[in-house]
């Protein structure tokens, strides 16, 4: 089956800088999405990746590594407002999205 | 409208009862979605449609439909809603179905089945 891997939930400090890992078996690869969401809110674009590599996009970073199946998203110098839920996405060989389950990350002053 | 609009923002609904869920986008997408989301689980794709006259079964379709008259509406149905269907609700478009294209969000309907 289909399966994407996210830790449940994570704390870091503000200002600090937290790394959320995903790690994915799909059958097929075309892409790895990040989304934020957050809480009673619609889930909104953040990053995306089909080649191995970091991709930078001011204070989000994120990197895949398709011969491991993993993915990471790195948030730098957090703020209170980045306190939400990533969510991880690969889109498989039908073009459609498999979706983790999402990390809630939880920013304490 | 800016955007996917989605109505209506909440609903409790008796069991047994039928529900259309409604889906409005002005950006001219292709495709369109319907998630569901569920505490401790990923979105799960309920159905999709690539285009308009065009629709397509996802993950967990049963006891849902959809259509796709114009580019614009994608509307779903609980014919028979049941406890198991209190979820929420995104739809969500894109303007192709290729590899790079990014889903955009409605704001969800939160629905609860009695």
């Amino acid at each position: 089956g289909q399966n994407i891997d996210q830790p449940t939930e994570m704390t870091a400090t503000e200002g600090a800088i937290v790394q959320i890992n995903c790690t994915y078996q799909t059958s097929g690869f075309n892409g790895l999405f990040w989304y934020q969401q957050h809480a009673g809110e619609a889930p909104t674009f953040l990053s995306y990746n089909v080649l191995d590599g970091l991709e930078e996009k001011g204070r989000f970073s994120s990197f895949l590594s398709r011969s491991k199946g993993y993915s990471y998203l790195l948030l730098k110098e957090l703020q209170m407002k980045d306190s939400a839920s990533y969510l991880c996405a690969v889109k498989d060989s039908n073009y459609q999205l498999i979706w983790g389950a999402g990390t809630k990350l939880i920013i304490k002053p | 409208i800016a955007g996917i609009t989605q109505a209506p923002t909440s609903q409790i609904l008796a069991a047994g009862r039928r529900m259309t869920l409604r889906c409005t986008q002005d950006m001219r997408h292709n495709a369109m979605y319907w998630y569901r989301q569920d505490l401790g689980l990923g979105l799960r794709l309920i159905h999709y449609s690539n285009t308009a006259g065009t629709t397509g079964k996802g993950e967990v379709p049963d006891g849902y439909s959809v259509s796709r008259a114009n580019t614009d509406d994608f509307p779903l149905t609980l014919a028979s809603a049941v406890p198991s269907q209190t979820s929420v609700y995104f739809c969500a478009s894109s303007d192709a179905s290729g590899r790079a294209d990014t889903q955009y969000f409605g704001p969800g309907t939160r629905l609860t089945v009695l």
